[in-house]
């Protein structure tokens, strides 16, 4: 069964400075990773995803991740934080296999704070 | 395009008393997947179906819950003889296929059992 480790439950960081926010997982399968970001009282939005070839995803809002297969890792950076990235961000998987449907399998989540 | 639609955004319900959640999937889009999402805690998936089909429940309560996804009309999660613990957050998603295919939510129904 698969499933999703978000070390850090919550990240404090100063405006402008860079952020990581840690993802593994497990899987006896090969995978597909997605970063969400929720805002407060909000859906879901897609941040980026990891389906295949490079294993740097370059995403929206600044933010990218690398798919460390490995370490089975996903850990989600941005270089330079604003106060707007304040929100919850969720890391994701779900099977690849062929045949497979994308029952996608979410972390506890990581609330990521920005001080001004 | 609308993205995916989800009514009543939130949903005040008595212990006893049904709940029907409703989700409009982004048009164009035939799949469609419920999550639940407790306070402070991430999201768990619940259901999974296509037009008029059950893919997976095995995320779904073995009582009082059910899902539908009918060939016209929004699809349904129904909570029926609420109870306090059913008080989440209950999202939808919406894609066009499977297999990495990028889900979409909706901004969520909020449910409040008294």
């Amino acid at each position: 069964a698969q499933s999703v480790t978000q070390l850090d439950s919550q990240v404090p960081v100063f405006e402008e400075a860079p952020v990581e926010l840690r993802c593994n997982y497990s899987s006896s399968v090969s995978v597909y990773l997605f970063w969400y970001v929720q805002y407060p009282n909000q859906g879901l939005q897609l941040l980026l995803k990891y389906l295949s070839g490079s294993t740097l995803v370059k995403g929206i809002n600044g933010f990218e991740a690398e798919f460390n297969k490995s370490q089975t890792s996903f850990h989600l950076r941005k270089p330079s934080v604003h106060i707007s990235d304040t929100a919850e961000y969720f890391c994701a998987v779900s099977d690849s296999a062929p045949d497979s449907y994308d029952k996608v399998i979410f972390g506890p989540g990581t609330s990521l704070s920005v001080i001004p | 395009n609308a993205g995916v639609m989800q009514n009543p955004r939130h949903l005040v319900r008595r212990r006893g008393q049904e709940a029907r959640l409703r989700c409009s999937p982004m048009k164009g889009h035939s799949h469609v997947y419920w999550y639940r999402q407790l306070p402070e805690e991430g999201l768990k998936f619940m259901v999974y179906l296509q037009k008029e089909n059950i893919i997976d429940e095995s995320g779904m309560p073995k009582e009082r819950f059910s899902a539908e996804f009918p060939k016209e009309g929004p699809s349904i999660l129904r909570i029926q003889q609420v109870v306090r613990g059913d008080s989440a957050a209950y999202f939808c998603a919406s894609s066009r296929q499977w297999g990495g295919e990028t889900q979409y939510f909706g901004p969520g129904t909020r449910l409040l059992v008294l």
